[in-house]
Parts: structure tokens; sequence; C-alpha cells
């Protein structure tokens, strides 16, 4: 079945620094990819669609300079936590479907810390 | 705009005996139904979806879901549950196409305790 890989799956580090995150499809090209986060013991909010080519789609409310966005690739999106912050600590995770008609398969997730 | 409503947020069932976890979903039209489950630190797994067609949709893990329109829900159920059920129970609803091709509306999900 469909695959998303996701990297790495924990982050610590220090105030002020910039985190990229991997979310790679491994059996399938996918055109669209879904980056979500998850505050401790709730729901999953979806931040931003990732569209290979083109500019990411931001949900209202998600800074787009905050979290950079790249797919450059059928198979590889990155998201990028620039200048990080505690409040930016979080479980992020990323989900891609093979085709738009067919469900959203997700990564591990990456735990991010900012110290 | 969609929501999900998951009105348990914590539930405790006996190994052996059935669950039933409840999901409502609030959209004017027909939506694509799922239900995921994480287990801790974890990512998502898609246990089932309800597109169209027979409102009761078979799962993995033994799951299964029935989709009323007339309540607008979508509660799972599995006869027996087995201690490796625990996690954390997630229904989501999407608007368009399958489910590709939008971000998804998730609850606030059911965290599911397995009492020996």
């Amino acid at each position: 079945g469909a695959v998303v890989s996701q990297h790495p799956s924990r982050v610590i580090c220090k105030s002020g620094t910039s985190v990229k995150i991997e979310c790679r499809s491994l059996d399938f090209q996918a055109t669209t990819m879904f980056w979500y986060r998850q505050f401790p013991k709730q729901s999953l909010m979806l931040m931003a669609t990732s569209n290979e080519g083109s500019k990411a789609t931001y949900e209202q409310g998600v800074e787009k300079d905050k979290f950079l966005i790249n797919h450059a690739s059928l198979t590889l999106s990155t998201l990028t936590v620039t200048s990080a912050h505690p409040e930016d600590s979080s479980f992020y995770i990323c989900s891609a479907s093979y085709q738009p008609n067919q469900p959203q398969h997700f990564g591990d997730g990456t735990r991010l810390s900012i110290l | 705009a969609q929501s999900v409503t998951q009105p348990d947020i914590h539930i405790t069932v006996s190994e052996g005996a059935s669950l039933e976890l409840r999901c409502n979903y609030s959209y004017g039209a027909t939506p694509y139904l799922f239900w995921y489950v994480q287990s801790p630190g974890q990512g998502l797994q898609l246990l089932l979806k309800y597109f169209s067609g027979d409102t009761l949709v078979q799962g993995i893990k033994g799951f299964e879901a029935e989709f009323k329109r007339s309540q607008s829900s979508f509660n799972l159920r599995k006869p027996s549950v087995h201690w490796s059920d625990a996690a954390e129970y997630f229904c989501a609803v999407a608007t368009r196409s399958g489910g590709g091709a939008d971000g998804l509306t998730f609850g606030k999900g059911t965290h599911l305790i397995i009492q020996p």
C-alpha cells in the first residue's frame, strides 16, 4: 500500500534555529501533500497544502514566512520552521494521496521541541 | 464550513467487549468520511472510509462503521476489542473527491483504553 515517510522523527533544538522536515511518498507520486500540526492531546489541524511545482496554499492563521513549504518533486515536500521558538514546539505530520479521489496516507510525524 | 464532533474524549472498554465510537459531522452535502487510528507518537493509519454506496463499511483490524445520513453520524464499531486496540481514534471528513484533493477536517479524537 501507499507509504509516506517523514524525517526526522524527533528534533530538539535551540530557539532561533531553523528546522527542516521532509515528507516523502515512497511508492507513488504525489502532486499534492498536506502538512498538519497536532498539539498534545488535541486533534490535527491542517496547516497548508503543498503543490508540486507551485506555491503552497496556507490555512488562515498560518504564517507562510514562518512555515516555508517546498514541493520540488513528485515524491518530496519539505516544511521548514524558520527561526523556531518554543511556541512552535508541536507534532508535525504530513500526508499524501496517490490520487485525488483516494484517501490520504500519513507519515509517522515529527516531534519538534524548541528549547 | 464542515466540522466533526467526537463527543467522547475517553472510553474504557474491557478486553473482549464490544466497542462503539461516536462521530457526528456537519456538512451541507454528502461528505467523504474516514476513521483513522493513532498510536502514541505515531502517524495515522486509515481504518476505513465511506465514499458512497453501502452505508455499512468494513475496514481493517475487524472494524466497521455505519453512515447514517439522517443522524449525520459515522460511528465506528468493533464486536470484540483486543488490548492492541488501545489508541487514539480520529474521525475525519473531506468535502471534495475522495479525500486526496483537500486537507481533512478532524474531530478531536477519542482515547480508547482497554481494561484486562
